[in-house]
C-alpha cells in the first residue's frame, strides 16, 4: 500500500533560520506530490505541487520543494522562516495509476517559529 | 467564491446519537472528498465522489458511516450511531475534476466530539 512518511513531527526554529522538512513516499510508479499547510485555526491550503518537469518546485510564501525520484523524497525548504510560518505542514502523494484523485497524506509536521 | 463550506463547525453529541455533517463544494467543481483528521491516524480519505457518484469509499471505517451527494452542490456524511472514537475533525474538499493534477481545496472542517 502507498504510504507517506514525514520524519519530523515537531520542529522548533528561531526566526530567520532555514527550514527543511522531510517527506518520503512508498510507491514505485509515477506520482504527483503536494505540500499543504494548515495555519492555526484555518483549513488546509496548498503550498506547492509537483507533477512533472523541473524537480525543484517553487510555491507560495517563499517555500520550495525538491523531488528526488531515486530517494522517493519531496522535501520542503525555506531559506529563512518567519513567525507567521508557524503551522502544520502535510506532504501528500497521488499515485498516477489506480485511484485517481486520491491523496495519501503524511502524519504532518508541526512547525513552531519563535520570534 | 466562498470556498468549500462546511457545517456545523463544531458538533458535540452523545454516544449513540446520529450525526450529520454537511458540505457545499466550490461551484463548478466535480469532485468532492471527505477526510478525517485525528492525532493518531492523521489525515485519512474516507470517500470521494466524482460527478455525484461515489468512486472510492474504501476509507469509510464501517457501516456506521455513510455519505451521499444528491446533487453537485451538496454532500452529507452521516454517522449512526456515533461512538467516542469517532471524535475527530472532518474535512470536506473539492476539486475541478478527478485528475491527479487537480488541486483539492479544503473546507474549514467540522470538529466532532462524541461523549
Amino acid at each position: 500500500a502507498q504510504s507517506v512518511s514525514q520524519h519530523n513531527h515537531h520542529v522548533i526554529l528561531s526566526e530567520a533560520a532555514s527550514l527543511e522538512l522531510g517527506c518520503n513516499y512508498s510507491y514505485g510508479g509515477t506520482v504527483n506530490l503536494f505540500w499543504y499547510v494548515q495555519y492555526p485555526g484555518q483549513h488546509l491550503q496548498l503550498l506547492l505541487k509537483y507533477f512533472s518537469g523541473d524537480p525543484l518546485v517553487k510555491g507560495i510564501k517563499g517555500f520550495e520543494a525538491e523531488f528526488i525520484k531515486s530517494k522517493f523524497s519531496f522535501n520542503l525548504r525555506k531559506p529563512s522562516v518567519q513567525w507567521s510560518d508557524t503551522a502544520e505542514y502535510f506532504c501528500a502523494v497521488n499515485a498516477l495509476s489506480g485511484n485517481t484523485g486520491k491523496l495519501i497524506f503524511g502524519q504532518g509536521t508541526t512547525l513552531q517559529v519563535k520570534p | 467564491d466562498a470556498g468549500v463550506i462546511q457545517s456545523p463547525r463544531h458538533e458535540v453529541t452523545e454516544m449513540g446519537q446520529e450525526v450529520t455533517l454537511r458540505c457545499k463544494p466550490i461551484s463548478g467543481h466535480n469532485s468532492l472528498f471527505w477526510y478525517r483528521q485525528t492525532m493518531m491516524r492523521g489525515l485519512e480519505l474516507l470517500i470521494y465522489f466524482n460527478n455525484n457518484v461515489p468512486i472510492d469509499d474504501s476509507g469509510m471505517p464501517e457501516d456506521r458511516f455513510s455519505a451521499k451527494m444528491p446533487n453537485a452542490s451538496f454532500s452529507t456524511l452521516k454517522i449512526q450511531p456515533s461512538e467516542p472514537r469517532d471524535s475527530a475533525v472532518y474535512f470536506c474538499a473539492s476539486s475541478l475534476g478527478q485528475h491527479t493534477t487537480d488541486t483539492q481545496y479544503f473546507g474549514p472542517g467540522t470538529r466532532l466530539t462524541v461523549l
